[in-house]
């Protein structure tokens, strides 16, 4: 069974910091991974998706994800944290195209001025 | 543009009084479901569809019914609220076509008293 684990429910960082957002899985099979944001009173945005390509990906607003699969983990970074980056982030898996999405219970992000 | 559109965003109700929430998308996608989001917890599944007149329990199906009746509307329907019931719900959708990620709707938040 797929689950994901998110390490820290909440982080802060001052702006300008880099930001790090911790996930790993489990997947009996190559996963299909994803970052989510969620601000507050709105649904779910993506920011970004592996989906076997290269381990490196780029995602909106200059946030990017390494798959390391050694390590099952998926972390979320960005460079330089800006105070609109304040939300809550879902790292989510999912075994099959398109299919039974399993998400983390989320990390919320504060950026401090 | 591509969108889940959820109905209603915000709801009160009573303990037993039977409601409905309407999902609704236009992307032709196959895949859609349910999840509440509660803090701590993450998103958990509700139910799954497949297509049209296959449906499926999620990881926290007790007190839910839906139908998919057609392919673009899949309603969550709880037939006897109940306070533990109080969340924030998404319907989601996505292809199964190809790596898709999951569309969010906005969400409906519920309460029951």
């Amino acid at each position: 069974a797929q689950s994901v684990t998110q390490l820290g429910s909440h982080v802060s960082v001052s702006e300008g910091a880099l930001v790090l957002l911790r996930c790993n899985y489990s997947s009996s099979v190559p996963p299909y991974l994803f970052w989510y944001v969620q601000y507050p009173n709105q649904g779910l945005q993506l920011l970004l998706k592996y989906t076997s390509a290269a381990t490196l990906v780029k995602g909106i607003n200059g946030f990017e994800a390494e798959f390391k699969k050694s390590e099952t983990s998926f972390h979320l970074t960005k460079p330089s944290a800006h105070m609109s980056d304040a939300a809550e982030y879902f790292c989510a898996v999912s075994e099959n195209y398109g299919q039974n999405f399993v998400f983390g219970p989320g990390t919320r992000l504060s950026v401090l001025p | 543009e591509a969108q889940v559109t959820q109905n209603p965003r915000y709801l009160i109700t009573v303990t037993g009084k039977k409601l409905t929430v309407t999902c609704s998308q236009n992307m032709n996608h196959e895949y859609m479901s349910w999840y509440r989001q509660d803090p701590g917890l993450g998103l958990r599944q509700i139910y799954y569809s497949m297509n049209v007149e296959v449906t499926d329990k999620g990881d926290v199906p007790e007190g839910y019914k839906v139908s998919r009746k057609e392919k673009r509307n899949f309603p969550l329907i709880l037939e006897s609220p109940s306070p533990n019931q109080t969340s924030l719900y998404f319907c989601a959708s996505s292809s199964t076509v190809g790596r898709s990620e999951a569309f969010f709707g906005q969400g409906t938040r519920l309460t029951v008293v």
